[in-house]
């Protein structure tokens, strides 16, 4: 079984702080690493993929990935009231094209 | 507007009654997956197919079945012998059903089945 660990949280910061979200992952195979956010009620919406070791920034967005520990995070920098959402981990594998999923942090952003 | 469709929305069914959750892509993606979705859960892979005419099991197959005729469409039937389908399902599609090629996934917008 391929293993995908997120603290579930909830995880609560004040607005325009770092906000950070870790991921752990089992398989050492994994090439590629995701980022989802998913709004109540909503499908998960892509904010950051990752598949060199180091960080990969994109606006407020910072994806950070080490191979060696099998940890990824991501780094929400001016936090928002709007990025209050669950957050999700994805991590895909070189065969067979699977994904698989931790079970999301849920962040409250606090105005 | 290129993008991937799930209906309907909203689905409810009796208890014992074989239902079809409909997905439908235009993106030219070749591999379409099926993932279920507990409140408070992550996902959960149901089945998922890399190439029209071939599709496998994902995690939770068991009571689900699926086609994949068309590189477009690719729906799936919740059948009675699934023992909780009460569930949100997500339909998602990456460009390339290759393996070694690491792409990310597009999710439809789900659908929210409630079986009673």
């Amino acid at each position: 079984q391929k293993e995908v660990e997120q603290n579930s949280g909830p995880l609560s910061v004040p607005e325009g702080a770092i906000a950070s979200l870790n991921c752990t992952y089992s398989d050492r195979g994994s090439q590629s690493f995701f980022w989802y956010r998913q709004y109540s009620g909503k499908s998960p919406e892509l904010i950051m993929f990752i598949y060199s070791n180091g960080d990969k920034e994109d606006g407020r967005f910072t994806a950070q990935l080490n191979k060696a520990s099998q940890y990824v995070s991501l780094l929400i920098r001016d936090s928002q009231p709007s990025d209050s959402a669950t957050y999700l981990c994805a991590v895909g594998q070189n065969t067979g094209n699977q994904f698989y999923f931790g079970t999301g942090t849920s962040l409250t952003v606090i105005p | 507007d290129g993008g991937i469709t799930q209906s309907p929305k909203y689905l409810f069914r009796k208890e014992g009654q074989n239902v079809t959750l409909s997905c439908e892509q235009n993106l030219n993606h070749d591999a379409m997956y099926w993932y279920r979705q507990d409140p408070g859960q992550g996902l959960r892979l149901i089945y998922y197919s890399q190439i029209v005419n071939d599709f496998q099991k994902g995690d939770i197959a068991e009571g689900y079945s699926v086609s994949r005729e068309k590189k477009e469409s690719f729906p799936l039937t919740v059948t009675s012998a699934q023992k909780n389908p009460t569930a949100f399902y997500l339909c998602a599609s990456t460009p390339s059903g290759r393996a070694f090629d690491s792409y990310e996934q597009y999710f439809g917008p789900g659908t929210r089945l409630t079986v009673t």
